[in-house]
C-alpha cells in the first residue's frame, strides 16, 4: 500500500480486544472532523465525522471523541477484527469546503 | 450508486513528461477535490473544483493544475514531472455544500523515472 510505514506510528491489539486511536490536530478553528481508513492499494474509506459543536458521535462499532480544549480527536473500535487492520487517518476541514488536512496515520494490527 | 472512479490505475513516465490523470465523481456530486499521497509528506491536498471552477488551492507548484467539466469530470495535469512527483494521486467527491463527507476514488498510482 502507498502508506509503507516509514514513520507510522503502530497500534497491536488482539482480536476482541478494543483499540483507541488517537489525533492531534492543527487548527482550533476548524469545525468539521472525519476519521478514514485506508487499506493496502486502496483510497481512504469513511469512517465516522463530528462537527465541533459536539464532543462524541458513535457509530456502528465505533466512536469519536473531540477535545477541542486540546485539539485531540480519538476513534474507539469496539471488539476489533482483523478486517480492522489498515491506516486510520484523522481529518480536518479549515480553510474551506473541502480542503481536508490529514493527519500522519497510525497503523492498526489486529492479531487473531 | 457507483463510487468515485480514477483513470489510469497505474502510470510509469520519465522526468520531463507531462501526464494527465482523470477523475468521475459519484453521479450528482458537484465536488472534485485532488490530493496527493506520499510516504514522506502523507495526504496533502492539491485542489478542489466545483461547477467548473478552482474554489480551492494548495500550496503546489504551478506545474500542477486541473480543471472541472461540465458533467463533473475532473481532470489534473502534471508537467514537467520530477522524481519527487512519484506518489499516490486519490481524487474524492461530494456535493460541495459544506461540511460532508469526501468520498475518495483508489488514486492513480505514478511513477517517475
Amino acid at each position: 500500500g502507498e502508506n509503507v510505514g516509514l514513520h507510522l506510528p503502530t497500534l497491536s491489539v488482539q482480536e476482541g480486544d478494543n483499540s483507541i486511536i488517537n489525533c492531534a490536530y492543527s487548527n482550533s478553528a476548524s469545525d468539521y472532523f472525519i476519521w478514514y481508513k485506508q487499506e493496502s492499494g486502496k483510497g481512504p474509506q469513511f469512517i465516522i465525522d463530528i462537527r465541533s459543536n459536539m464532543d462524541k458521535r458513535q457509530g456502528q462499532r465505533v466512536t469519536v471523541l473531540l477535545n477541542k480544549t486540546v485539539k485531540h480527536l480519538s476513534l474507539q473500535i469496539a471488539a476489533t477484527q482483523p478486517g480492522d487492520s489498515a491506516v486510520y487517518f484523522c481529518a480536518e476541514v479549515s480553510g474551506g469546503y473541502n480542503k481536508l488536512i490529514f493527519g500522519a496515520g497510525t497503523r492498526l494490527a489486529v492479531h487473531p | 450508486k457507483a463510487g468515485v472512479t480514477q483513470t489510469p490505475r497505474y502510470l510509469i513516465k520519465t522526468r520531463g513528461q507531462q501526464v494527465t490523470l482523470s477523475c468521475s465523481p459519484i453521479s450528482g456530486h458537484r465536488s472534485v477535490s485532488w490530493y496527493q499521497q506520499t510516504p514522506g509528506q502523507g495526504l496533502q491536498f492539491l485542489f478542489e473544483y466545483f461547477s467548473e471552477t478552482q474554489r480551492n488551492k494548495g500550496n503546489f507548484p504551478g506545474r500542477f493544475s486541473g480543471r472541472q467539466f461540465s458533467n463533473s469530470r475532473s481532470e489534473m495535469n502534471v508537467s514537467t514531472l520530477e522524481l519527487g512527483d512519484s506518489a499516490l494521486y486519490l481524487c474524492a467527491s461530494n456535493l460541495g455544500q459544506g461540511q460532508e463527507t469526501q468520498y475518495f476514488g483508489p488514486g492513480t498510482r505514478l511513477l517517475v523515472l
